[in-house]
């Protein structure tokens, strides 16, 4: 079945800049997610990619898709201690409903 | 504010109590879904209704009913649950069809003892 996979966690400066990883095995995905969820809430759309694009900006964040590799990531320019948070990756297609999660990863942000 | 509403936010119930979750929303979506989030543990899809019908059910114990009366409401009602049903439970919508990305509501904090 298909399967996203990231790593659980990841630990940066304030200030610097987050990359966070995600691979995915359904070629046929026909969209790409990034969720963010805060302790205590539920997980909230922060964006999203089509697989006919190989990247997308909006404000601090950078998506960038390798459909090739079947890799995707997500970069936060001038990490805030506000973005401690952990991020889902997800995939959606290939004629199904159900978006599949990743296991989410552990955003840490130090001073 | 994502459009999706769950209720209540926190619950505490004894193992030998009945008591329902209820979740809404006014996105005009075809499909909600629910979701278990327990520590340390994946994401776990529960269920899953499309226009209004069952289907998914992801092996979850007979003790986790479902209803979906209309396509805006998705209950989950629950009784004699376990201590290791402890979660969060998150409900979800999505428009089938369309760019589908799933919306969540804030989760409901179930705490079973």
């Amino acid at each position: 079945g298909e399967d996203v996979e990231q790593s659980l966690f990841l630990s940066v400066r304030e200030g610097d800049s987050s990359v966070i990883n995600c691979t995915y095995t359904d070629s046929s995905s026909t969209y790409l997610y990034w969720y963010k969820q805060e302790p205590g809430a539920g997980l909230q759309l922060l964006t999203y990619i089509f697989s006919n694009m190989d990247m997308k900006q909006d404000q601090r964040l950078t998506v960038l898709l390798n459909k090739k590799d079947k890799h995707l990531s997500l970069r936060i320019a001038d990490t805030q201690t506000g973005d401690s948070a952990i991020y889902f990756c997800a995939e959606w297609g290939g004629g199904s409903y159900i978006p599949t999660f990743g296991r989410g990863t552990s955003l840490i942000v130090h001073p | 504010e994502t459009g999706v509403t769950q209720t209540p936010r926190h619950l505490v119930m004894g193992m030998t109590n009945k008591k329902s979750l209820k979740c809404e929303q006014h996105l005009g979506h075809n499909a909600m879904y629910w979701y278990k989030q327990s520590a340390k543990k994946p994401l776990e899809l529960m269920f899953v209704y499309n226009f209004k019908e069952q289907t998914e059910n992801n092996s979850v114990p007979s003790r986790f009913s479902p209803e979906c009366p209309n396509s805006s409401h998705l209950f989950l009602h629950l009784h004699t649950l376990q201590p290791e049903d402890s979660a969060l439970y998150l409900c979800a919508s999505s428009q089938q069809g369309a760019q589908g990305e799933a919306f969540f509501g804030q989760g409901t904090r179930l705490t079973v003892v």
